[in-house]
């Protein structure tokens, strides 16, 4: 079945970097686009990234634009979040996501991962 | 950026009784706009999109409508399983935006 599965998270001091990764399986990878949204401590959800399926497309929230960058390496069924300068604000829990359209984008994503939490404090 | 403001924040329920939740956008957003249910400690799941079509598995209790500004998630008749977040989200204009979610409890 098709499974998302978030790694990468941590405790990282304000100003530090982190690089998330999602292992997908169940499904022809480089066929769909792909997102990461986060959920912060007591939040609602909130969109930040997305990348096209062959890595050409890629958009952010301005929350994050300059200082996150959205990857995949399609050979490998693994999608990236670079995080550099994190900020308190960016403690969350970070889920992927897939479009839920193959091979083209619909900017729904079904299904999602179990998220990997990110705590940014000194 | 489109805003999307949803109502109520709590709704107190009991089984069987119908959901009627409520999403509105600060500009309209045609029919582009999904729902998805988030329970605690799970991943968040897609029940509709695009204003009223039924994502795959997602049981017929749940429907969705509007179109514009105002749309609505109805659940006819909730089961006890269905007593969770609900997030409405619009993919009419970049960034994507989620509204803050109505919580449907006991």
């Amino acid at each position: 079945q098709v499974q998302l599965v978030e790694s990468g998270g941590g405790l990282v001091k304000p100003g530090g970097s982190l690089r998330l990764s999602c292992a997908a399986s169940g499904f022809t990878f480089s066929d769909y686009y792909m997102g990461w949204i986060r959920q912060a401590p007591g939040r609602g959800l909130e969109w930040i990234s997305y990348i096209g399926n062959s890595g050409s497309l890629i958009n952010y929230a301005d929350s994050v634009r300059g200082r996150f960058t959205i990857s995949r390496d399609n050979a490998r069924n693994s999608l990236f979040l670079q995080m550099n300068s994190l900020r308190a604000e960016d403690t969350a829990l970070y889920y992927c996501a897939r479009d839920l359209m193959g091979g083209r984008s619909s900017n729904w994503f079904d299904p999602w991962g179990q998220g990997t939490l990110v705590t940014v404090s000194s | 950026e489109i805003v999307l403001t949803q109502s109520p924040a709590t709704l107190s329920l009991s089984p069987g009784e119908r959901a009627t939740l409520s999403c509105r956008a600060s500009q309209s957003i045609s029919s582009y706009l999904a729902w998805y249910q988030h329970k605690p400690g799970q991943a968040p799941r897609l029940l509709i999109y695009d204003a009223s079509n039924r994502a795959t598995g997602i049981p017929a209790r749940f429907s969705g409508s509007g179109s514009g500004t105002d749309f609505t998630l109805t659940v006819s008749s909730l089961e006890p399983e269905d007593f969770a977040v609900y997030y409405c989200q619009q993919r009419s204009n970049w960034p994507l935006t989620f509204g803050g979610g109505t919580k449907v409890e006991i």
